[in-house]
């Protein structure tokens, strides 16, 4: 099992420019998760996908974030244009499914270390 | 509204002795409770789950934790810790109501040889 990939693994930009996160989730899995995780406000929640389709975006901090999932193997999180503040490590996470009574746990990616100059 | 404590920030252990990780509760619902591991430069790893049944739950490395209803916690414990077992632990929790996981803030645990 490959587990969940991201890439890149570091990425280092500059203000103003546009960033492109990558997910691929575990096959069969059809749940899909962004976290951001810094050291003031720890682990956060961002987006989550069920079946490709995003159910909640509460999370996202400003219009500057969006996420795609245009199928089940593959997702974005595409900030722009990027601030400083943006910086710290994204990750994807993936799961067995929401609903159907049964709770599953989720599998992270290796993150990105994402850092705005 | 959800919320999930882990009171201590750091908790250092000597290589052998028994470890506990606190983590407390808040949900409206069932609970459903999560420990997760995560190393330096990695991602977050599943360690176990409490969703229904027996209290006591015994997950990956050696990892066990108890669900105390009444006291509304999920404290990771280990009889032994090693060295390796030094990193940042995760307690989670969500409800009948909420896909959503509620993350505690972490917990650095420090195990001296």
């Amino acid at each position: 099992d490959a587990g969940v990939i991201q890439s890149p693994r570091h990425e280092v930009t500059e203000m103003g420019q546009e960033v492109t996160l990558r997910c691929k989730p575990i096959s069969g899995h059809n749940s899909l998760f962004w976290y951001r995780q810094t050291m003031m406000r720890g682990l956060e929640l961002l987006i989550y996908f069920n079946n490709n389709v995003p159910i909640d975006d509460s999370g996202m901090p400003e219009d500057r974030f969006s996420a795609k999932m245009p199928n089940a193997s593959f997702s974005t999180l595409k900030i722009q244009p990027s601030e400083p503040r943006d910086s710290a490590v994204y990750f994807c996470a993936s799961s067995r499914g929401l609903a159907g009574g049964v709770i599953y746990e989720q599998y992270f990616g290796p993150g990105t270390r994402l850092t705005v100059t | 509204a959800q919320s999930v404590a882990q009171p201590e920030d750091q908790v250092n252990v000597a290589e052998g002795n028994p470890l506990t990780v606190k983590c407390t509760y808040s949900v409206s619902g069932n609970p459903y409770l999560f420990w997760y591991v995560q190393y330096p430069n990695r991602g977050l790893q599943f360690l176990l789950k409490y969703i229904t049944g027996d209290n006591l739950v015994k997950g990956s490395y050696g990892f066990e934790a108890e669900f105390n209803k009444s006291q509304t916690s999920f404290h990771l414990k280990k009889p032994s810790a090693l060295v390796s077992d030094s990193a940042l632990y995760f307690c989670a929790v969500r409800d009948d109501s909420n896909y959503q996981l509620i993350w505690g803030a972490g917990t650095k645990l420090i195990i001296k040889p």
